[in-house]
């Protein structure tokens, strides 16, 4: 069981577009997932918090316009890197809390990631 | 400010001994703890955590040891195996900034050799 799925795992677009990636809790409900990013040898860095039904928590300077969130339903989150420019290439993974499980016990169960490269 | 903090880097150790990781943190609100393994290009696989209540939890050849007055976990692999080569990272929940987070070290790549 909690199984997160990321769609897709590997992008490459060019400098100015925008991608979307899919976060998906495949066989529980995620009230809360969570959005990270890891640049090369180093730790995971959490981006913002993603509610369903209410707008993200964005970490300190991380900038809400450029990455767009969205927590539609309990199993879904994407998010949107807009106008994507080649610093913003890196590792992106998501991550659902288990409905079931919120409270003190914080496990969160992780998705595969993207790699996103921008040209 | 790095609230969780995984010194070694790196650990090399033999097949059929022990590895031991460790792991410190800062900050006293923080109430569960978490291991995560890491492959390259792929998303962390929980592997053990432990709420601060106890001082030990144990899962097949995974054990963590939580040291609350010292502040320090530690995560035991015995006997170690040539799958657990990976990067594995400490995590600790609790309220941050007003909200539930999980806070990351920085990994330690663990390899064992045959």
């Amino acid at each position: 069981g909690a199984v997160v799925s990321q769609h897709p795992s590997r992008v490459i677009c060019k400098s100015g577009t925008s991608v979307k990636i899919e976060c998906r809790s495949l066989d529980f409900q995620a009230t809360t997932m969570f959005w990270y990013r890891q640049f090369p040898k180093q730790s995971l860095m959490l981006m913002a918090t993603s509610n369903e039904g209410s707008k993200a928590t964005y970490e300190q300077g991380v900038e809400k316009d450029k990455f767009l969130i969205n927590h539609a339903s309990l199993t879904l989150s994407t998010l949107t890197v807009t106008s994507a420019h080649p610093e913003d290439s890196s590792f992106y993974i998501c991550s659902a809390r288990d409905f079931r499980t919120s409270g003190s016990s914080d496990t969160q169960y992780f998705g595969p990631g993207t790699r996103l490269t921008v040209l | 400010d790095q609230q969780v903090k995984q010194n070694s880097p790196s650990l090399s150790v033999q097949e059929g001994r022990i590895s031991i990781l460790n792991c410190d943190y800062t900050n006293s609100m923080f109430d569960y703890f978490l291991w995560y393994k890491k492959y390259p290009a792929e998303g962390p696989t929980f592997l053990i955590s432990i709420s601060s209540i106890k001082d030990k939890n144990e899962d097949g050849r995974f054990t963590v040891f939580l040291n609350k007055s010292a502040k320090h976990l530690s995560l035991h692999i015995v006997p170690s195996q040539p799958g657990d080569s990976a990067v594995y990272f400490c995590a600790a929940s609790g309220r941050v900034q007003g909200a539930q987070k999980l806070v990351f070290g920085q990994g330690t790549r663990l390899t064992i050799n045959p």
